[in-house]
């Protein structure tokens, strides 16, 4: 069966810095991979995806993720930080073993200071 | 476009009760799933369908059933609530491998 890990549960960061929320995954067959942002008390919307071509995705609200191979990875980073970026982030893939529904990670909670 | 539907949005039960939980989609996708969130365990696949009477389990399937007689509508049946099934469940659509869209979401609180 497919997985997905993310590192951390929380990230704690202060406006205008730079983060990274880091993914991984398993699958013994070609996946797609997606990001995903949850606000408070609303559905989740999807922030990118990665279905193929390019290993640098760009998504909405200047968010980008790159998909490593060989070190099964997929993390999501975004060079600068607003304080409306805090909410939970979650890693998901689909595909493989588990057809084709996704498989989500944990979360991370993003926590941006002023 | 609607894009999908939950309702209710909120929702408190006894043990042992039952209930439907409703999703409906107008976007014509052929996937489509039962997802529930618990802190920490992120988005669990309950069931999911691939087509009108078509349907299938998912990770976490006891104590759920589902059917699909159209396109459109999925609903989610809980026969008999229990405290575990606290929790807040999320409908999807999808084309299949694709990205997933995602309903508002229903919070059930089982005592």
């Amino acid at each position: 069966a497919q997985s997905v890990t993310q590192l951390d549960s929380q990230v704690p960061v202060f406006e205008e810095a730079p983060v990274e929320l880091r993914c991984n995954y398993s699958s013994s067959v070609s996946v797609y991979l997606f990001w995903y942002v949850q606000y408070p008390n609303q559905g989740l919307q999807l922030l990118l995806k990665y279905l193929s071509g390019s290993t640098l995705v760009k998504g909405i609200n200047g968010f980008e993720a790159e998909f490593n191979k060989s070190q099964t990875s997929f993390h999501l980073r975004k060079p600068s930080v607003h304080i409306s970026d805090t909410a939970e982030y979650f890693c998901a893939v689909s595909g493989g073993n588990a057809g084709n529904m996704l498989t989500f990670g944990g979360g991370t909670r993003l926590m941006v200071k002023p | 476009n609607a894009g999908v539907t939950q309702t209710p949005k909120f929702q408190v039960l006894k043990t042992g009760q039952s209930m439907t939980l409703q999703c409906a989609q107008d976007m014509n996708h052929e996937y489509m799933s039962w997802y529930r969130q618990d802190p920490g365990m992120g988005l669990r696949l309950i069931h999911y369908s691939v087509g009108a009477g078509i349907t299938d389990q998912g990770e976490v399937p006891n104590g759920y059933n589902v059917s699909r007689s159209t396109t459109e509508d999925f609903p989610l049946r809980l026969l008999s609530a229990a405290p575990s099934q606290t929790s807040v469940y999320f409908c999807a659509t999808s084309r299949g491998g694709r990205e997933a869209f995602f309903g508002q979401g229903t919070r059930l609180t089982v005592v």
